[in-house]
């Protein structure tokens, strides 16, 4: 059963305009998540995070947002650039462990 | 960067073989895990570690075995390699666990079971 599900394993989006990445969880008592980028051939690499006391967390272009009631998580990057491009994977704090999601992969072209 | 070191970083080996990953930390983390990353799976918890020989289960154990002897070393085995374990395999570590903090990750081990 996946706790952590991201429904858009795609996403396009031209350059300078806003990416939404979408992440939602079924289990109520995860009260961190986080956001990881990755490139191909490389690890995942931390990107933000936010506390469930919190309902956004801002660091620069990147805004994660957090709907408790609706168990659902975004990441909004503005402007995005092609830099962006990567796979994104969000993640739920499970008791010493993170619970992934699958993934989506962000094409931000020209 | 955080320092984590897996090695191999690529392996091709035959079904029925025994296969070990080492992870190699210099930041004295006290958690330590590994993920395999798959085509519509995401990362998947394997095992993961809370301390010199305190280890634990993930959500795709089977068919793994780990073993933490020192801070800084934390060995995955495959006893008996199936094609189904060819995937691409991620150390990580965490100072704290994860409470309110993340997980640094290494570039990862790509392994190819034929």
């Amino acid at each position: 059963d996946q706790q952590v599900k991201q429904n858009s394993p795609s996403l396009s989006v031209q350059e300078g305009r806003i990416s939404i990445l979408n992440c939602d969880y079924t289990n109520s008592m995860f009260d961190y998540f986080l956001w990881y980028k990755k490139y191909p051939a490389e690890g995942p690499t931390f990107l933000i995070s936010i506390s469930s006391i919190k309902d956004k967390n801002e660091d620069g272009r990147f805004t994660v947002f957090l709907n408790k009631s609706a168990k659902h998580l975004s990441l909004h990057i503005v402007p995005s650039q092609p830099g962006d491009s990567a796979v994104y994977f969000c993640a739920a704090d499970n008791t010493d462990k993170l619970i992934f999601g699958t993934g989506t992969r962000l094409q931000v072209f020209p | 960067d955080a320092g984590i070191t897996q090695s191999p970083r690529h392996k091709v080996t035959e079904t029925g073989t025994p296969v070990t990953l080492r992870c190699h930390q210099t930041e004295n983390h006290r958690y330590m895990y590994w993920y395999r990353q798959d085509p519509g799976h995401g990362l998947r918890l394997i095992h993961y570690s809370y301390g010199v020989k305190d280890t634990d289960k993930g959500e795709v154990s089977d068919g793994y075995s780990v073993s933490r002897s020192k801070t800084e070393d934390f060995l995955l085995t495959l006893e008996s390699a199936t094609s189904s374990q060819t995937s691409v395999y991620f150390c990580a570590i965490s100072e704290t666990g994860t409470v309110n903090t993340e997980a640094f990750f290494g570039q990862g081990t790509r392994l190819t079971v034929v």
